[in-house]
């Protein structure tokens, strides 16, 4: 089936530092969503990517999606330890949703 | 409040038990989905459907069964054929193309 590779699987950041994860697929994708799961808690929607090369950004996270369509990133400015949790990508085909390792992150105050 | 909600939290299992893990929407949505969350594999899918009394198998099927009688329900049976049964189970509903997950039930072996 389709695979959906994330790295890395945990980071460790001091408050202010940036963080950035990455999301490859195996196979093209038709979008790419990004999810944050808070300690506890459960995947909640950050964002859907569609187009070949697109870029979006959200106050200080930024999400690319690859000219391929094969991978894609989130890039986080100047972390904050609200941004502690674990990111996932999930790869879009049809009805299904291949979803990536997730990378956890922890930012130290 | 809208939303999808899942019951019970924590669940406990013995050898040989079935165990049924209930997820309720009130959302309206059409399409609703089992994932399994084991540490550092992400989500795995189990089951989904598209529409009530119509469901398909995912990566992981082998072990669980669900039905979808209604469409506000999707109940996911964990039998005694899951010799690993020991995760954090999430249920979602999707519409406008994301997914939208309940609080999740932690499920574990006695």
């Amino acid at each position: 089936g389709q695979q959906v590779m994330q790295i890395p699987q945990y980071q460790h950041v001091q408050e202010g530092e940036d963080f950035t994860t990455y999301c490859n697929s195996s196979t093209t994708l038709s979008n790419i969503q990004w999810y944050k799961q808070r300690p506890g808690g459960h995947p909640v929607f950050l964002i859907q990517l569609v187009k070949s090369g697109e870029v979006k950004k959200q106050k200080r996270l930024t999400f690319q999606f690859g000219e391929a369509k094969k991978n894609s990133s989130l890039h986080i400015t100047a972390t904050q330890t609200t941004d502690v949790g674990t990111y996932f990508c999930a790869g879009v085909d049809g009805n299904q949703f291949y979803f990536g390792t997730g990378t956890s992150l922890t930012v130290i105050p | 409040d809208g939303g999808i909600t899942q019951s019970p939290k924590y669940l406990f299992r013995k050898e040989g038990q079935n165990v049924t893990l209930s997820c309720e929407q009130n959302l309206n949505h059409d399409a609703m989905y089992w994932y399994r969350q084991d540490p550092g594999q992400g989500l795995r899918l189990i089951y989904y459907s598209q529409i009530v009394n119509d469901f398909q198998k995912g990566d992981i099927a082998e072990g669980y069964s669900v039905s979808r009688e209604k469409k506000e329900s999707f109940p996911l049976t964990v039998t005694s054929a899951q010799k690993n049964p020991t995760a954090f189970y999430l249920c979602a509903s999707r519409f406008g193309g994301q997914l939208f997950f309940g609080s999740g039930t932690q499920l574990s072996v006695l």
